[in-house]
């Protein structure tokens, strides 16, 4: 099956500072990448919606000055926490499709704890 | 707008019991229905899914169908494995490549 990767894994970085995630498509193109977070014992929410050369959409209450999405290939989104509060500290999820199907890959996600 | 409603957990079970997970839907239109699974310390994976009333989704011995009279998509198992403990999401899609809308995820704990 198609495989999704997430860079970091893990990643703790004091407040204040920006932290950059990456998701990768591996072996397929994907026209569509979802951004989501987790919060612990809670459900995913969707953050924003990725389309590769084009802008963002992202879902009311998400700051899209803080969290800033790319997707300037076919496989590759970047999700950058600027300015990072220990409140940002979460569980971090992307998915890639290839549009025009139903079927989403997710990535393995990316905790990221604030100090 | 859409939603996902599931049972909550922890559900707890002895191994070759029968597991049901039950989810309920809220959408306009004819959306497609998932059920995701989640191990430790890992991401989320495509157990089964079904796209129109009726149809059946089935993977590993478990199995869900989509009911349109009763917005349901209940996830079931026959005699379920300690190594199907984890965390299992119920969503929706409700068009094609489309973000999914997840309920809130039930764990469930299998013993031996």
């Amino acid at each position: 099956g198609a495989v999704v990767s997430q860079h970091p894994s893990r990643v703790i970085c004091k407040s204040g500072t920006s932290v950059k995630i990456e998701c990768r498509s591996l072996d397929f193109q994907a026209t569509t990448m979802f951004w989501y977070r987790q919060f612990p014992k809670q459900s995913l929410m969707l953050m924003a919606t990725s389309n590769e050369g084009s802008k963002a959409t992202y879902e009311q209450g998400v700051e899209k000055d803080k969290f800033l999405i790319n997707h300037a290939s076919l496989t590759l989104s970047t999700l950058t926490v600027t300015s990072a509060h220990p409140e940002d500290s979460s569980f971090y999820i992307c998915s890639a499709t290839t549009g025009g199907t139903d079927t989403q890959y997710f990535g393995p996600g990316t905790r990221l704890t604030v100090l | 707008g859409n939603s996902v409603t599931q049972m909550e957990g922890p559900v707890t079970l002895s191994e070759e019991a029968f597991l049901t997970i039950n989810c309920t839907y809220t959408a306009t239109g004819y959306p497609s229905l998932f059920w995701y699974v989640q191990y430790p310390g890992e991401g989320l994976q495509l157990l089964l899914k079904a796209t129109k009333a009726d149809d059946k989704g089935s993977n590993k011995g478990f199995e869900a169908t989509y009911r349109k009279e009763t917005t349901s998509f209940h996830l079931e198992k026959g005699s379920v494995q300690v190594s199907d403990s984890a965390v299992y999401f119920c969503a929706l899609e409700e068009q094609a490549g489309t973000a999914l809308i997840f309920g809130k995820g039930t764990t469930l704990s299998v013993s031996s």
